[in-house]
């Protein structure tokens, strides 16, 4: 079955630390999405990517860090520089860059201890 | 569980009744809306989209309503299920014009079918 998958389900950061989270798609989406989602808040755009070796930042980029080096894959980074890390992540990809018809992933649940 | 449903606004309805979840949009200049259902510590999934030309689209037990006049958008569920469970949020797509177009996402609401 095509889909997108997210690894691992909960991840824990300490303190200063680097993690990366994991998201790979076999639907042949040129576009893929990182998006944190907060209690309360609406889904908010960390980074996306429209084509293989490219990447844009989205809304909330600081503090985070992507690569694209297959159209299959598009892992995210959360640096120690992300104050606040804790957070629902989702990845999602699209057949279409405009971001019509997203796919998600069954998300990370990320937390610093 | 997932802590995604704290904080938001709930609708609770009894098994079997209908339920009507609304979101107010914000940019006048927005072309697609979709819905979508978020369970407990999962990913969202899209139950139904509607273009700007239209102003109400049926799917299977659901409906979404637009009304562009005042930026509103609703989602009809029929006879609720216990399944239905969940946070229910709505995104607003502008017009593609080409290259990214950025989708705005609504904070959602809980709804909770009671038996």
């Amino acid at each position: 079955d095509g889909g997108i998958t997210q690894s691992p389900k909960y991840l824990f950061r300490k303190e200063g630390q680097n993690v990366t989270l994991s998201c790979e798609q076999n639907l042949n989406h040129d576009a893929m999405y990182w998006y944190r989602q907060d209690p309360g808040q609406g889904l908010r755009l960390i980074y996306y990517s429209q084509i293989v070796n490219d990447f844009q930042k989205g809304d909330i980029a600081e503090g985070y860090s992507v690569s694209r080096e297959k159209k299959e894959s598009f892992p995210l980074t959360v640096t120690s520089a992300q104050k606040n890390p804790t957070a629902f992540y989702l990845c999602a990809s699209s057949a279409d860059r405009g971001g019509y018809g997203y796919t998600f992933g069954s998300g990370t649940r990320l937390t610093v201890v | 569980g997932e802590s995604v449903g704290l904080h938001l606004p709930t609708l609770s309805v009894q098994e079997g009744d209908n339920s009507i979840i609304n979101c107010a949009y914000s940019n006048s200049a927005s072309d697609y809306f979709i819905w979508y259902k978020q369970e407990s510590g999962k990913g969202p999934q899209f139950i139904i989209d509607i273009r700007s030309n239209m102003d109400k689209r049926q799917g299977q037990r659901v409906t979404v309503l637009l009304n562009k006049t005042v930026k509103h958008l609703s989602l009809q569920i029929a006879a609720t299920q216990p399944g239905d469970s969940a946070v229910y949020f709505c995104a607003e797509i502008p017009l593609n014009s080409g290259g990214y177009q950025k989708v705005t996402f609504g904070t959602g609401t809980k709804l909770q079918v009671i038996p």
